[in-house]
């Protein structure tokens, strides 16, 4: 119930690659599913996905969640060492306490020049 | 401009002492939350409160307390039964309705003294 698992957990890779970040997810009171970077302190939010097969796309940054096979992607592509962070994926479940958000342990994403 | 405040930045405690851990927002959100992260870690949920006078426990509740008297309001006291409070404490507030990202403080870093 409400867990989210992230993979790999971390990654480098050099400048201009093209990188995949997974997020798996329990179904049971699935809500929605969001993206974050975390640099140094507080994350920054890049999406939010509730509808399967609707690809959300932010410049070089993209995403997509699969509700039948219960995931979501990131893809970021051309990446640059600026991309270097923890990407946190983040699912909201409805609980009796209300919607709860729950986050998977992150990917720390390396890019070097 | 609204956000949400958590203070102080970093804090520290002696040993067998409670401290508390202030998080403020002026977004008018309903939902609040607390997360402790450690090095090389994802986000844990500590607690988390949809309604002023009504919180739930997270996944880590075991050593910390929470009180919800006001809508804007949502303190963390981390009490002597944490054994091992050393770490960063990041504080959320999210709209009611699931189709909203939830903002972040800019944490509190907590160390055991």
């Amino acid at each position: 119930e409400d867990k989210v698992v992230q993979s790999p957990l971390s990654l480098v890779v050099h400048e201009g690659d093209t990188v995949t970040l997974n997020c798996s997810y329990e179904v049971t009171n699935f809500r929605s599913l969001l993206w974050y970077k975390q640099e140094k302190k507080a994350p920054t939010f890049l999406f939010m996905l509730t509808s399967s097969g609707i690809e959300k796309k932010s410049g070089r940054l993209s995403s997509i969640l699969d509700k039948k096979e219960l995931f979501s992607i990131l893809n970021i592509t051309a990446t640059q060492t600026g991309d270097s962070a923890v990407y946190l994926c983040a699912g909201t479940f409805l609980t009796g306490g209300g919607n709860k958000l729950t986050f998977g342990t992150g990917t720390q994403l390396k890019v070097e020049l | 401009d609204g956000g949400i405040t958590q203070s102080p930045k970093y804090l520290f405690r002696k040993e067998g002492q409670n401290v508390t851990l202030s998080c403020e927002q002026n977004l008018n959100h309903d939902a609040m939350y607390w997360y402790r992260q450690d090095p090389g870690q994802g986000l844990r949920l500590i607690y988390y409160s949809q309604i002023v006078n009504d919180f739930q426990k997270g996944d880590i509740a075991e050593g910390y307390s929470v009180s919800r008297e006001k809508k804007e309001s949502f303190p963390l006291t981390v009490t002597s039964a944490q054994k091992n409070p050393t770490a960063f404490y990041l504080c959320a507030s999210t709209a009611r309705t699931v189709r909203n990202e939830a903002f972040f403080g800019q944490g509190t870093r907590l160390t055991v003294v």
